[in-house]
């Protein structure tokens, strides 16, 4: 069976760092394309990065050079490093199963975890 | 960046009612496009995939349809669970935006 659970967040200063994790199991994480996606309250979804089987990594524009998606192999993890945050990143962090291409649609997430950004 | 873009943006209907979203892509994403549905404070779901096929799992009154630029979500006969908030989103490109969601409430 598919799981993903997250854990990582809670209420950190603007400006301060904060990493996120994603446990995975059932799958391979690696042979994935895995997301992190983010849901401000009461708003809609907003995608925020993505790492490819690959390797590759692309990010939104809005965290670009502020956040880092990466990957334990032998952990079967999925973390996103975040830093200077702001106000503007508070939301629920969802991470997100793709398949083994790209078009792949987001079959599995996890239950978000929540960041706060505030002080 | 493909821009994504839902109409309407709410929508009130009754149980029993046929319903239709529409999803346009600012670009061509020609059938990459799939739909989810959220209910409060839950991940959302994955209801259809490359414009058309059903997940597995999802109940038939769902169906999609659509390619290239334009695509639509179609309800045949709400039921009281099916109101939620409906999400587009289009994996033809990174990145892999969504709409801005349609709220469906109960008339």
């Amino acid at each position: 069976e598919v799981q993903l659970v997250e854990s990582g967040g809670g209420l950190i200063q603007p400006g301060g760092s904060l990493r996120l994790s994603c446990a995975a199991s059932g799958f391979t994480v690696s042979n994935n394309y895995m997301s992190w996606v983010r849901q401000a309250p009461g708003k809609g979804l907003e995608w925020v990065s993505i790492i490819y089987s690959g390797g590759s990594t692309y990010y939104a524009d809005s965290v670009k050079g502020r956040f880092t998606i990466s990957r334990d192999n032998s952990k079967n993890m999925l973390y996103l490093q975040m830093n200077s945050l702001r106000a503007e990143d508070t939301a629920v962090y969802y991470c997100a199963k793709g398949g083994i291409q790209l078009w792949f649609p987001f079959e599995y997430w996890g239950q978000g975890t929540l960041v706060t950004v505030s002080s | 960046d493909i821009q994504m873009t839902q109409s309407p943006s709410s929508l009130s209907a009754s149980v029993g009612d046929r319903v239709t979203i529409s999803c346009r892509a600012s670009q061509s994403i020609d059938r990459y496009l799939n739909w989810y549905q959220q209910k409060p404070g839950k991940a959302p779901k994955l209801l259809i995939y490359a414009a058309s096929s059903l997940q597995s799992g999802v109940p038939s009154r769902f169906s999609g349809s659509g390619s290239g630029t334009d695509f639509t979500l179609t309800i045949s006969s709400l039921q009281a669970e099916d109101f939620a908030t409906y999400y587009c989103q289009q994996t033809y490109t990174t990145p892999c935006t969504f709409g801005q969601g349609t709220k469906l409430e109960i008339k």
